[in-house]
């Protein structure tokens, strides 16, 4: 089945700094790529997406880039802010259905 | 509409006994999804559904744990002779089928969360 390591495991920036969060995966039949924030006591919200077809995607201060060949996905936050503190999870989807998860990685920002 | 729904938020059981945890999704998604959560990890698949069908049901999964959707609407997850193992967050999550923008995009539930004493 579909392995996914993410890397960091914590992570701590200073307000306005980058954050970068790294996936691998194993199956390279896997075409749909999802990061999700989690806060505390609250279920998870996907925050931005990428399928196969695309090398990179923005949505203001959040990007995922995407590199099949190497199978590994990231996650980047520019201008860090305090609400920013969360757990993320990447995950990894074929059409055939099941999203598989990484551990996660625990974003804090600090003021 | 609101999204997708869980019940009951919270369920505390004495080990030995079964538990059942209702997840009413979406209306417009046909594909409906259970997910294991324990502290500190990310989501575990159980086992997915589209319409009344069960697709996939994860190998890691006790046999006494059995999931339905009867007219492939809300579903639900049984565990009998709980554990206390059992003892994590349930989340139900639902997505629309397909190759088109916004499939296999999930929404997820609230989670129903279970401790076994």
């Amino acid at each position: 089945g579909e392995n996914v390591e993410q890397h960091p495991s914590t992570l701590s920036v200073q307000e306005g700094d980058s954050a970068v969060i790294k996936c691998t995966y194993s199956d390279s039949a896997s075409n749909y790529f999802p990061w999700y924030k989690q806060e505390l006591g609250k279920r998870p919200q996907l925050i931005i997406d990428i399928r196969s077809n695309v090398g990179e995607k923005k949505d203001q201060r959040i990007a995922v880039t995407l590199n099949k060949t190497a199978k590994h996905f990231s996650l980047h936050i520019t201008e860090t802010q305090p609400e920013d503190s969360a757990v993320y999870f990447c995950a990894v989807n074929t059409n055939a259905g099941k999203s598989t998860f990484g551990d996660g990685t625990t974003l804090t920002v600090k003021p | 509409d609101t999204g997708v729904s869980q019940d009951p938020r919270h369920k505390i059981t004495k080990r030995g006994q079964n538990v059942t945890f209702r997840c009413d999704p979406i209306s417009e998604h046909n594909r409906l999804y259970w997910y294991r959560q324990t502290l500190g990890q990310g989501p575990e698949f159980l086992t997915y559904f589209q319409n009344e069908a069960q697709l996939e049901k994860s190998r890691l999964l006790s046999d006494r744990f059995s999931a339905e959707r009867p007219k492939g609407s809300f579903s639900t997850l049984e565990i009998q002779r709980t554990e206390q193992g059992d003892s994590a967050m349930y989340l139900c999550a639902s997505s629309r089928a397909g190759v088109a923008s916004g499939a296999n995009v999930l929404t997820f539930g609230a989670g129903s969360r279970l401790t076994v004493l």
